[in-house]
């Protein structure tokens, strides 16, 4: 079975300023996904960014980016140039390639501070 | 485009009621999922579908039952209502099982029941 840990329950971070958020993973495939998704206080979940796992180069979507180690299980999100708009929940989920059902982490809050 | 659309976004169920969560897509995709979000916690899986006419359980399907009867909706049943059904309540749909599309969210439904 696939499990996803967040040992982060909280951060906070000054604005512009960077932050990590750590995220572990255990899965038996070969074949996975993973995934980092915002939820900010208006509920909806909104994807951050996406890494597969057959691929070495570490993904990036402007501010955001991930340190993947895969052979530590590894799947961290950094923050670059924290704006109060990035306070919300951030939730690791990983995804198998024969199943194909997202397994979310417990979440990080993270608050952005002026 | 409307994207993923839930219905009600909050309601106050009496313990032992029924209700029907809807669920409507306008994206022509094929999965979809529900989900639950407990405070605290991650997103927990209570049904998914492949298509119309298939559906199967996920992590949590007790006290639930879900149709598909067309590609655009997936409603969520609960019958008897319990206070253990208190959550937010997400649904989600995906193109296909290619894991690198990720999912696509509703905006939740919250769910007390008293």
């Amino acid at each position: 079975a696939q499990t996803v840990t967040q040992s982060q329950p909280e951060m906070s971070v000054q604005e512009a300023e960077t932050v990590t958020l750590s995220c572990t993973y255990d899965t038996s495939e070969s074949n996975y996904y993973l995934f980092w998704y915002k939820q900010p206080p208006s509920r909806q979940m909104i994807l951050v960014i996406r890494q597969e796992a057959y691929k070495q180069q570490n993904a990036t979507e402007n501010r955001f980016s991930v340190n993947f180690q895969k052979a530590a299980k590894s799947f961290s999100l950094k923050i670059s140039d924290s704006q109060l708009g990035d306070t919300a929940m951030y939730f690791c989920a990983s995804m198998s390639g024969s199943q194909g059902n997202l397994i979310f982490g417990k979440g990080t809050k993270l608050s952005v501070k002026p | 485009n409307a994207g993923v659309t839930q219905t009600p976004k909050f309601r106050i169920l009496k313990i032992g009621q029924s209700m029907t969560l809807q669920c409507t897509q306008d994206m022509n995709h094929n999965y979809m999922y529900w989900y639950r979000q407990d405070p605290g916690m991650g997103l927990k899986l209570i049904y998914y579908s492949v298509g119309a006419g298939i559906t199967d359980k996920g992590e949590v399907p007790n006290g639930y039952n879900v149709s598909r009867s067309t590609t655009e909706d997936f409603p969520l049943r609960l019958e008897l209502a319990a206070p253990s059904q208190t959550s937010v309540y997400f649904c989600a749909s995906s193109y296909s099982r290619s894991q690198s599309y990720g999912y696509t969210f509703g905006s939740g439904t919250r769910l007390t029941v008293v």
